[in-house]
């Protein structure tokens, strides 16, 4: 069984910049979670999609956001990047809503570098 | 302020020396508590989830016990291939009646063969 797949591996904007991440989950999951993990904050929850919907929401400015398409592939757009950004930025899939006791599948990260 | 501390930051043990790690929580309405294992370059794999104080897990030389305050990792005569990065993270309830993953900075182990 595939694991989750992130797109494209690396990625280097300039400060001002949009960028687009996607993240395919594994076959039949239907939760998509997002998170930021940098060395200093660690990892950071952004938002969880489910049925295309947006379920839960951490703490982040709404230059940050997402969306989850029918097939449950999911993407996070960053808009007007900050150096701040350059992170790695790491996708998770479960079966139904992570908090239903079931658990969360990794996918390998975007490592978005901002200049 | 509901706060995830993982302790310690580094440990270096020699293969076969036992040692454990701690994660102690402060949040208001715990939903589960996670351990994860991270290499370097890649995403976090999950080990364990608890779910209630008293609670305890094991998987291979790793065992996961949960308090009402912290989480134990337990590293039972470790070898060089456990050598990583642990997270702790917890799941608690919001005001909105959504949840939020709270991750602590992670346990860097080493195991010298």
């Amino acid at each position: 069984k595939a694991g989750v797949t992130q797109t494209p591996r690396y990625l280097i904007k300039t400060r001002g910049q949009q960028v687009t991440l996607s993240c395919s989950p594994i076959s039949g999951h239907r939760s998509v979670s997002w998170y930021q993990q940098t060395p200093g904050q660690g990892l950071q929850f952004l938002f969880e999609y489910f049925s295309e919907t947006q379920r839960n929401k951490g703490n982040f400015p709404g230059r940050f956001s997402g969306r989850q398409f029918s097939n449950s592939r999911s993407e996070m757009n960053v808009s007007t990047l900050e150096l701040g950004d350059s992170a790695l930025y790491l996708c998770a899939s479960s079966l139904w809503l992570a908090g239903e006791r079931n658990e969360q599948f990794f996918g390998p990260g975007t490592r978005l570098t901002v200049l | 302020e509901d706060q995830v501390t993982q302790s310690p930051e580094a440990l270096r043990l020699q293969e076969g020396e036992s040692s454990s790690l701690n994660c102690s929580y402060t949040v208001s309405g715990l939903r589960g508590l996670f351990w994860y294992r991270q290499d370097p370059g890649k995403g976090p794999e999950f080990l364990f989830t608890l779910y209630s104080a008293g609670e305890e897990k094991e998987k291979e030389r790793l065992k996961a016990t949960l308090t009402k305050k912290e989480s134990f990792l337990h590293i039972t005569a470790p070898k060089p291939e456990d050598s990583a990065t642990y997270l702790c993270a917890v799941q608690a309830d919001q005001v909105s009646g959504t949840y939020k993953y709270i991750f602590g900075t992670g346990t860097r182990l080493k195991v010298l063969a």
